[in-house]
């Protein structure tokens, strides 16, 4: 069966701080990954998706980038962090048929 | 631009009740799936039920059903015999081009006992 693991739950950082959000997919091979944010009490935002090895399209523009450096894994990654960064990111794979969501990631920016 | 509405930000229903949630969409694609997510407390987003847009008939899924209307854009889902763990954030989901789906801003279902 195929299952999507993403780390750290949690995240506290500083302003001006790196940022690496990683996800990986077992159990099937060459999916689609996504990730999305969603602010507080609000919904999906599509932020990257990925269809391919080193393959990556951006859904909006900032400070924010995402790398595919192999086919089952999925990596969000920041140089410097702003305070807008905050919120609740989460990984999915799917086909047209659905999606399956990581457990997510909570991201506070202090 | 392709859009998916709910109108209804939050929404409660006694238990064993029956409620129904409401979306429109506005997709240019042709053959598409569409789907209802669930977020409960613990925030893991849950495919509750998809309906194929080129089947007529509703999807269903034990107590949950969709109102499907093409020609209307229109996708409400409706959970009958409501029950306390169907508390949650509900999301509908939409294609948004080629390989991807936009989510609605989500109806908050509480269940009262």
């Amino acid at each position: 069966s195929q299952t999507i693991h993403q780390w750290p739950a949690t995240l506290v950082q500083p302003v001006g701080s790196p940022l690496s959000l990683e996800c990986t997919v077992e159990g099937t091979s060459n999916p689609n990954l996504y990730w999305y944010r969603q602010a507080a009490g609000r919904g999906l935002q599509l932020l990257f998706y990925s269809v391919g090895i080193g393959q990556i399209s951006s859904e909006v523009p900032q400070n924010l980038s995402a790398s595919r450096p192999q086919d089952r894994q999925f990596i969000l990654s920041s140089k410097k962090l702003l305070l807008s960064d905050s919120g609740f990111y989460l990984c999915a794979w799917g086909r047209d048929y659905g999606y399956t969501f990581g457990s997510g990631t909570r991201l506070t920016v202090v | 631009a392709q859009t998916v509405t709910q109108s209804q930000p939050e929404m409660s229903v006694q238990e064993a009740e029956t409620v129904t949630l409401s979306c429109t969409y506005d997709t240019s694609e042709n053959n598409y799936y569409l789907f209802w997510y669930k977020q409960p407390p613990s925030r893991q987003m849950i495919l509750v039920i998809r309906q194929e847009a080129y089947k007529q008939q509703n999807a269903t899924e034990n107590r949950f059903s969709v109102n499907f209307q093409k020609a209307a854009k229109s996708f409400s889902l409706k959970i009958s015999d409501s029950q306390l763990g169907d508390t949650a954030m509900y999301f509908c989901a939409s294609p948004s081009g080629t390989y991807k789906y936009i989510f609605g801003t989500g109806t908050r279902l509480k269940v009262l006992a």
